[in-house]
């Protein structure tokens, strides 16, 4: 099982410039989440995911937007990338919330994002 | 003010030593606690995670729970070089979003 994954690992934008970033796992996790870690702010959660189709806002939605299409990818995107969007993302996913010990987040290595 | 505070460090302690860190927080939903480790350019990864009050131990690790006073630690007895890592702490009502601490960065000198 590769886990969690994410592409891409690294990725320089310009101001204005769009992308998206992919997060699979390969472990049939109904919940998913995307981070973004900066410095002495911890991780703070962009949005989540509780099932294939739906999605919602989490600590600090704005600026991004996200798509859950397949049960095993969420997607987040970016529509006009702005420097203060300079940060290290996190995917993860977990199993379910009813019991804590199937809540594990799982997390992906991480990308790297600069915007200039 | 944040909801966890966890004071970031660093630590750096010699090989052996304890290790001691905490965190405080202010939402008294919580009720379960976590501790992910995650090394240098790394996603995090959970190391231990206790329900309620108490104390609960994994190795040469213990993770204590004081609800009444908001506080939560994880000691690292006997450190190792391998535990350099940055530690944060986590925590949660009864939904499956998950409250962090900044994270402290711990270093084992050999």
């Amino acid at each position: 099982n590769a886990g969690v994954t994410q592409t891409p690992k690294f990725r320089v934008l310009k101001t204005g410039q769009s992308m998206t970033l992919l997060c699979a796992q390969d472990m049939n996790h109904e919940y998913m989440y995307w981070y973004r870690q900066d410095p002495g702010m911890g991780l703070r959660l962009i949005h989540y995911s509780v099932g294939e189709g739906t999605t919602a806002k989490g600590e600090v939605p704005d600026g991004y937007n996200v798509s859950r299409l397949k049960k095993q990818n969420f997607l987040l995107g970016l529509e006009s990338a702005a420097p203060s969007q300079t940060s290290v993302y996190f995917c993860a996913s977990s199993y379910s919330m009813v019991q804590p010990s199937y809540n594990e987040q799982f997390f992906g290595p991480g990308t790297r994002l600069t915007v200039l | 003010q944040k909801e966890v505070e966890q004071d970031p460090g660093p630590l750096s302690v010699p090989e052996g030593a304890i290790v001691s860190l905490n965190c405080t927080y202010s939402n008294s939903a919580f009720q379960y606690f976590m501790w992910y480790r995650q090394y240098s350019r790394k996603g995090p990864e959970l190391l231990m995670y206790t329900y309620s009050s108490g104390n609960k131990e994994d190795g040469r690790f213990t993770a204590q729970v004081d609800k009444s006073s908001k506080y939560i630690s994880l000691f690292i007895r006997d450190s190792q070089p391998s535990d350099s890592a940055t530690y944060l702490c986590a925590m949660r009502s009864n939904d499956y979003k998950l409250s962090f601490g900044a994270g402290t960065t711990v270093t084992v000198r050999a």
